[in-house]
């Protein structure tokens, strides 16, 4: 079952404008993973934060985590077309043979207009 | 270039056709897993193999059956599925402990 909730379901912005995306989760993690996907094809790893960390940059990505709300955002600044995709994060709970799994948000569908 | 690769890209087949799913990795990761993926909703996990041995099999129809043959391949055997079972599906390997996955293109299959 997925545990993750992800707000916007979908996004329209123009080029060069930044985007956000949140994430919500209900259990204890070990950490929390952003992935794009785009249209029909398989998901790309993005960036993995820690549940020790706090915020975390690569590129023009930037994320946050927040445990004590169980959220975390993506911040894609200086949007461009080729940014237009499905983003989903997923966490990884923090003991247990569950520690193999992913549990995957919904998404958020992210166009990014010329 | 992804480094887990995955064929057929595009597979259509009969409710009475067997069929299989080839997923091939050459990262020397040690867990692999098949997804399936409906439009517009995220992948739901089916199987996990650590070590070439199944540790998680998320109470999925035996009309799918997965198969490790070596540490860089992994199949998912198709019998007898139904036209529900229509979705892209997806192979990833673990990188670490931390649990990124490395995902294939996934193959586009259609039951009609």
């Amino acid at each position: 079952s997925q545990q993750g909730e992800e707000d916007p379901q979908a996004l329209s912005i123009q080029e060069g404008e930044n985007a956000t995306m949140n994430c919500s989760y209900k259990t204890s993690i070990n950490n929390l993973q952003w992935y794009r996907q785009n249209s029909g094809r398989g998901l790309v790893h993005l960036i993995l934060i820690r549940s020790n960390e706090r915020e975390k940059h690569s590129g023009r990505l930037r994320v946050t985590l927040d445990t004590s709300k169980k959220s975390s955002s993506l911040l894609i600044t200086a949007s461009r077309a080729a940014d237009t995709a499905s983003y989903f994060c997923a966490t990884v709970p923090v003991i247990g043979t569950s520690g193999s799994r992913l549990t995957f948000g919904e998404g958020t569908q992210l166009t990014v207009n010329p | 270039d992804t480094e887990v690769t995955q064929t057929p890209k595009h597979l259509v087949m009969g409710m009475t056709n067997k069929k299989s799913l080839k997923c091939e990795q050459h990262m020397g990761h040690r867990a692999m897993y098949w997804y399936k993926q409906k439009a517009k909703k995220p992948p739901e996990l089916m199987f996990v193999y650590s070590y070439e041995k199944l540790s998680i099999n998320e109470s999925v129809p035996s009309r799918f059956s997965p198969e490790c043959p070596n540490s860089s391949l992994l199949n998912l055997h198709l019998h007898a599925l139904q036209p529900e079972d229509s979705a892209l599906y997806l192979c990833a390997t673990r990188g670490s402990s931390y649990n990124e996955q490395f995902f294939g293109p996934g193959t586009r299959l259609t039951v009609l």
